[in-house]
């Protein structure tokens, strides 16, 4: 079955780059998300990969993509606290319908 | 702002009642999702629907029930609830091949 797992927690100080990490255990994955959650609101889709690319940019945005360890991994540049939230990776297994699992979310702090 | 209205923001209600939770889709996306967040939980899957079908079932209770519309509103019905059932309930639409959008959420207590 599909499992997504992600660190509980990551603390970095503003202007440093972040990195989260996410692992998935299905290979036959098709497109694999970051959604980020700020307090008391809901996902927000923050970018996306396919799983037939290895990197993608998107301003202070990178997401690397290795399919033989199953590892994704977002990185943000020059933290800011605008960007303290919880960071969700999510899984989008193929087929005729979306079925998408989500990890447990990793809760970012950005420290001034 | 994903497009996806929930309503309503907050619910408070008591033990052994039931509720409804109402959730529009983005314009023009045909699949309605349905999660609980909880904070011992994580996100948890629930049930989608797609064109008025349903179409995979997560972990659902059978104390709730959902149904689309056939203007692809949707509703999650609550019944016989439980302290334990306390979360944040969030709804999602995509088009057939597109990427899940979140709405706003309903936060309901159980007192």
């Amino acid at each position: 079955g599909e499992d997504v797992e992600q660190s509980l927690f990551l603390s970095v100080r503003e202007g440093d780059s972040s990195v989260i990490n996410c692992t998935y255990t299905d290979s036959s994955s098709t497109y694999l998300y970051w959604y980020k959650q700020e307090p008391g609101a809901g996902l927000q889709l923050l970018t996306y990969i396919f799983s037939n690319m290895d990197m993608k940019q998107d301003q202070r945005l990178t997401v690397l993509l290795n399919k033989k360890d199953k590892h994704l991994s977002l990185r943000i540049a020059d933290t800011q606290t605008g960007d303290s939230a919880i960071y969700f990776c999510a899984e989008r297994a193929p087929g005729g319908y979306q079925k998408v699992t989500f990890g447990t979310g990793t809760k970012l702090q950005v420290i001034p | 702002d994903s497009g996806v209205t929930q309503t309503p923001k907050h619910l408070i209600t008591a033990t052994g009642q039931r509720v409804t939770l109402r959730c529009s889709p983005r314009s023009g996306d045909l699949s309605v999702y349905w999660y609980q967040q909880s904070l011992d939980q994580g996100l948890q899957f629930l049930i989608q629907y797609y064109n008025g079908e349903e179409r995979a079932k997560g972990n659902i209770l059978e104390r709730f029930s959902a149904q689309q519309f056939p203007d692809l509103h949707s509703e999650l019905n609550l019944s016989s609830l439980e302290l334990g059932d306390s979360a944040l309930y969030f709804c999602a639409s995509s088009s057939y091949t597109d990427t899940q959008y979140f709405g706003p959420g309903t936060r309901l207590t159980v007192l």
